[in-house]
């Protein structure tokens, strides 16, 4: 079955600091991708970054990155520099080719940047 | 830009009513989904659609059923609304099925029901 799991359910970070939020999958599909959002507190999902399975180097935004591991299947995305606009719900999700289209998502992580 | 627009940020309803929630995407998009949202249980899928008239269930239809008539416009309806919908609605297109295309949601619709 296919799973997200996000472990962290809230986090604080200083502003000005880097942070990693976590992200783990379950899938037996090799086509797959990974997707990160951000939900601030108006509600709006907004989208950061992409991986693939087969993407040999890990993806990067401007600020965001994505640790991705495929041996471990974990997909953390690390955001550089915490600014206070990033304060917001994070959702890790995952589209496999074979589920047609399908996001699965995981439970998300608040994160809360401190001034 | 991208645009997804869901009729409303917040709706009322009473327990027993049929209710509407629609979603209108300018993209031309082939692919619109419906989630609910719920604290500790990040996003469900409750309906999805590839096609003008067709509809697929997701993880969780029951108590709910979907409209498809023009490619642009995707409705979720509660046939008989119950406390336990009481959630947020987050609509969704995205232009392809496959690769790095994301889909891209509507602001959401917080719905109560008393």
């Amino acid at each position: 079955a296919q799973k997200i799991t996000q472990t962290q359910p809230g986090m604080f970070v200083q502003e000005k600091e880097a942070v990693t939020l976590d992200c783990t999958y379950d899938t037996s599909d090799p086509s797959y991708g990974l997707f990160w959002y951000k939900q601030p507190s108006s509600g709006e999902m907004i989208f950061l970054i992409y991986q693939g399975s087969y993407d040999q180097q890990n993806a990067t935004e401007g600020r965001y990155s994505l640790n991705f591991q495929k041996a471990r299947k974990s997909a953390n995305l690390v955001i550089s520099a915490s600014q206070l606009g990033d304060s917001a719900m994070y959702f890790c999700a995952m589209r496999s080719y074979n589920q047609g289209g399908k996001l699965i998502f995981g439970q998300g992580t608040e994160l809360s940047v401190k001034p | 830009d991208v645009k997804v627009t869901q009729s409303s940020r917040y709706l009322v309803k009473r327990t027993g009513e049929k209710v509407f929630l629609e979603c209108v995407q300018d993209m031309d998009h082939e692919n619109m989904f419906w989630y609910r949202q719920d604290p500790g249980l990040g996003l469900r899928l409750i309906y999805f659609s590839y096609d003008v008239k067709m509809k697929e269930k997701g993880d969780i239809p029951e108590g709910y059923s979907v409209s498809r008539e023009k490619k642009e416009r995707f409705s979720l309806i509660l046939e008989s609304a119950s406390t336990n919908q009481t959630s947020m609605y987050l609509c969704a297109s995205s232009l392809s099925r496959v690769g790095n295309q994301p889909q891209h949601f509507g602001d959401g619709t917080r719905l109560s029901i008393l």
